[in-house]
């Protein structure tokens, strides 16, 4: 079955370190694949998404991420984090030719100072 | 950029009640999602739609009717709340089924 795992149910890091949030995927067929971030209190917005070319994407506000079929990986980075990335970042899947998101459990990321 | 909009933001009823969450998109999308999502879980499919008319079930459906009356409104009804449908409610909308969703702010819902 279609699966997103996200390892890491909390991450801290200090402001202006560099930030990896990882994501494996299990999916036989073609998967575009999405990063999406929620701050308190608010919905889903959209981070970057990846359905082929450049396996290196970039999104908003300097994130970026890296697909790997070989490692079934679509692992988010930042070069360097800031107070305000504090929020909780999720992995997506989208089956091809299906209505389906898949949905990680999410990653809850703190940013001290 | 995409709007969508859920009413009411907060609610609270009783084991037994009749709650409607309503949800609009002003951008015309196709598709509509309703979504619920609880800690350890992410966000989990009740229902969806692809247009006017049209309802189709998603991956936790039991307990929830969805009922999409025009291109921009889609609403989830709860005829007989239970304590187990206390949760964070979120509706998307997007133009494809692969396409990025958008989504609203979300309700919370606690039933008593």
């Amino acid at each position: 079955a279609q699966s997103v795992t996200q390892p890491d149910a909390r991450v801290t890091v200090s402001e202006g370190a560099s930030l990896q949030l990882r994501c494996k995927y299990s999916y036989s067929g073609t998967p575009y694949l999405f990063w999406y971030v929620q701050y308190p209190r608010q919905g889903l917005q959209l981070l970057l998404k990846y359905y082929s070319g450049d396996p290196v994407v970039q999104g908003v506000n300097g994130f970026e991420a890296e697909f790997s079929k070989s490692n079934s990986s679509f692992h988010l980075r930042k070069a360097s984090v800031h107070w305000s990335d504090s929020a909780v970042y999720f992995c997506v899947l989208s089956l091809t030719g299906n209505y389906k998101y898949v949905f990680g459990a999410g990653t809850r990321l703190k940013v001290i100072a | 950029e995409a709007a969508v909009t859920q009413s009411p933001r907060n609610k609270v009823t009783v084991t037994g009640g009749n709650v409607t969450l309503s949800c609009r998109q002003t951008n015309s999308h196709n598709y509509m999602y309703w979504y619920r999502q609880d800690t350890g879980h992410g966000l989990r499919l009740i229902h969806y739609s692809y247009g006017a008319g049209n309802l189709q079930i998603g991956d936790v459906p039991d307990g929830y009717k969805a009922t999409r009356t025009t291109q921009e409104d889609f609403f989830l009804l709860l005829e007989l709340a239970s304590p187990s449908q206390t949760s964070l409610y979120f509706c998307a909308s997007s133009v494809t089924n692969q396409d990025t969703q958008y989504f609203g702010p979300g309700t919370r819902l606690l039933v008593l």
